[in-house]
């Protein structure tokens, strides 16, 4: 079965250091791949996505996130986080099922430190 | 502005007790989901429509139904055969074009809703 997965629940990052949010996913075709944000109690917003191409794909907000089909991973990264980074990041992707059904990973929160 | 609106933002039930959440919609998306959040499970798909008047189950639709009269409306019920109702519920919608394959989904703002 298509799974993805976050293997951090929690991360915690120095303001002003780089952080990597690591994602794999196990899907037998070519996947579409997706990061969403949430901050608490809200909804989610799309960071950036992946369909083709260029495997290092630039989002908002500083952030960017790198296709490897060799590992089936899609590791969300940004060079210097800020206080306002601190949220909840999900991974996920999409299938072919005849509507596109997204799978999501579990999530992984992210602390930021002063 | 386009976008998604979910309503009530908090909700309480009684056990027992039938409850709906709303979901509207003005981006003109054919499709809309319905998505359930706990802690620790990321989001599970209970139901999704690709267009009107149509609906099909997710992984988790037992206790809870939807239906789809309109195209921006897509409510859902969560009955009272649903045993752990307690969760944060999240609407989506996506615009089923040519390029289906490469849309994104956007969401509302979610309803948390708390047996009582």
């Amino acid at each position: 079965a298509q799974s993805v997965t976050q293997p951090d629940i929690h991360i915690t990052v120095s303001e002003g250091a780089s952080l990597e949010l690591r994602c794999n996913y196990s899907y037998g075709a070519t996947p579409y791949l997706f990061w969403y944000v949430q901050s608490p109690g809200q909804g989610l917003q799309l960071l950036l996505k992946y369909f083709s191409g260029d495997t290092l794909v630039q989002g908002i907000k500083g952030f960017e996130a790198e296709f490897k089909r060799s590992q089936s991973s899609f590791n969300l990264r940004k060079p210097s986080v800020h206080w306002s980074d601190a949220a909840e990041y999900f991974c996920a992707v999409g299938l072919n099922t005849g509507f596109q059904k997204l799978v999501f990973g579990t999530g992984t929160r992210l602390l930021v430190s002063p | 502005d386009g976008g998604i609106t979910q309503s009530p933002k908090y909700l309480f039930r009684k056990e027992g007790q039938n409850v709906t959440l709303s979901c509207e919609q003005n981006l003109n998306h054919d499709a809309m989901y319905w998505y359930r959040q706990d802690p620790g499970q990321g989001l599970r798909l209970i139901y999704y429509s690709q267009i009107v008047n149509d609906f099909q189950k997710g992984d988790i639709a037992e206790g809870y139904s939807v239906s789809r009269e309109k195209k921006e409306s897509f409510p859902l019920t969560v009955t009272s055969a649903q045993k752990n109702p307690t969760a944060f519920y999240l609407c989506a919608s996506r615009n089923r074009g040519l390029l289906s394959m490469n849309t994104e989904a956007f969401f509302g703002q979610g309803t948390r809703l708390t047996v009582v």
